[in-house]
């Protein structure tokens, strides 16, 4: 019962935003929205969560409609480096995490 | 901070075989996660501990997977006996409880099982 929606790949010019949708229609009022990413060949690696206001920080930004139905997560000035699989989590109980099958992110040059 | 520490790195045995994966989580943090990741099934939770107790292992497979944390600063995962299907990438993660759910992962334990 995937709890998230996103697009299974997108590509993105380095240098120029990237901008990555998650769709969560059935989020609960208490529900976090979590990003992470993995690079190839690493383990996950945290980015950025937020409840209802937009985010942000050194990595990225988050902006979550006002009906927290959907994010869209921002790297403001993508690099070859961010190429990665993106994943959008919502989640309150307590530590757990599940994880989708996230979008594959390509910058390319 | 080293971060979360695994090991080995990589393990190559033979079907029926016992393995045994190790994880060091970050200093100060109390709870500790195992996924498992394959190409099939995507990253899927297997145990987490809190405090060094159990809270969920219901997505540990079956009586061959085994977990323990016998202390704040170290946790095992054990398979036995090995099976191919078994084979895949094992990671730990560890987060600071309380009112935070950022895991930091570690590099992963590739596992392949002949």
């Amino acid at each position: 019962d995937a709890k998230t929606t996103q697009p299974t790949s997108m590509d993105c010019a380095e240098g120029r935003a990237a901008n990555l949708p998650c769709n969560h229609s059935t989020i609960s009022g208490n529900e976090y929205v979590y990003w992470y990413r993995q690079i190839h060949s690493q383990g996950p690696q945290y980015i950025i969560h937020g409840l209802k206001n937009n985010e942000t920080n050194e990595m990225a930004s988050l902006i979550i409609t006002e009906d927290r139905k959907s994010s869209t997560l921002i790297l403001p000035h993508a690099t070859l480096r961010d190429t990665a699989v993106y994943y959008c989590i919502v989640s309150n109980a307590g530590n757990m995490l599940t994880f989708g099958g996230g979008t594959r992110l390509m910058v390319k040059p | 901070d080293a971060g979360v520490i695994q090991s080995p790195r990589h393990e190559v045995t033979e079907m029926g075989q016992e393995v045994t994966l190790r994880c060091k989580p970050i200093s100060g943090h109390n709870s500790l996660f195992w996924y498992r990741q394959t190409m099939m099934r995507g990253l899927e939770l297997l145990i987490y501990f809190n405090n060094n107790v159990p809270i969920d292992d219901s997505g540990m497979p079956e009586d061959r997977f085994s977990a323990k944390m016998p202390n704040a600063s170290f946790s095992t995962l054990k398979i036995q006996p090995s099976e191919p299907r078994d084979s895949a990438v094992y990671f730990c993660a560890s987060s600071l409880a309380a009112r935070t759910e950022t895991q930091y992962f570690g590099p992963g334990t590739r596992l392949l099982v002949l």
